[in-house]
């Protein structure tokens, strides 16, 4: 069984603060890494698919980075906005061609 | 179009009643996904389906049985089902069912059962 494992459970900032949260994933097996954000009362949503070792992604002011030999991938968040207040889940399937296995989540919120 | 729409987005429900969850998709997906998530926990994996086939069923108990009618529509069969069921039912689609293909997520149906 796949344990994908997030860091912290929760987060606090102020605003314009930046911050970055931890994903952790086994290394033997590895096929993918994504990274969702899911604001109450809306879907999750795709931030990031990563794929290679070494892969950086940006979106706006969010990037993430991955390294699958150590299995971890941080995602950062530069200038956090209290709009950026939402659970980030990442998640990783644990076969090729079979679907993805969720961490419990980081839930971030940015007070103005 | 890039909503998965699912309805209702809350339902109660009793112990001996039959009630469906329903998920449409128009982006041409051809992978259809249910999830549950209960409160402080990540969204598990109940099935996939990919060509409007079922291929993957996580030891779901029966009293769920997920129906695909055709490539937009995935639907979820409620019956008898227990307190414990109560959660948050997710479905998503994307374009494949792979690895590197990102899921587009519906808001999700809250469902209590007494």
């Amino acid at each position: 069984i796949l344990n994908v494992e997030q860091s912290p459970q929760s987060l606090h900032v102020q605003e314009g603060d930046s911050t970055n949260f931890t994903c952790s994933f086994p290394s033997s097996n590895f096929y993918a890494l994504h990274w969702y954000r899911w604001e109450t009362a809306k879907s999750p949503e795709a931030l990031f698919v990563m794929t290679l070792n070494g892969d950086e992604k940006k979106k706006g002011r969010i990037s993430a980075t991955l390294n699958t030999k150590e299995g971890y991938s941080y995602l950062y968040i530069k200038g956090s906005q209290p709009e950026d207040s939402a659970t980030y889940l990442c998640a990783s399937p644990p076969q090729a061609g079979t679907a993805l296995i969720f961490g419990k989540g980081t839930t971030l919120s940015v007070s103005s | 179009d890039t909503e998965v729409t699912q309805t209702p987005k809350h339902l109660v429900m009793g112990m001996t009643n039959k009630k469906s969850l329903k998920c449409e998709q128009h982006m041409g997906h051809r992978a259809m996904y249910w999830y549950k998530q209960k409160a402080k926990k990540p969204p598990e994996l109940m099935f996939v389906y990919s060509y409007e086939k079922l291929s993957i069923n996580e030891s779901v108990p029966s009293r769920f049985s997920p129906e695909c009618p055709n490539s937009s529509l995935l639907n979820l069969h409620l019956h008898a089902l227990q307190p414990e069921d109560s959660a948050l039912y997710l479905c998503a689609s994307s374009d494949l069912a792979h690895t590197n293909e990102k899921l587009f997520f519906g808001s999700g149906t809250q469902l209590s059962v007494l």
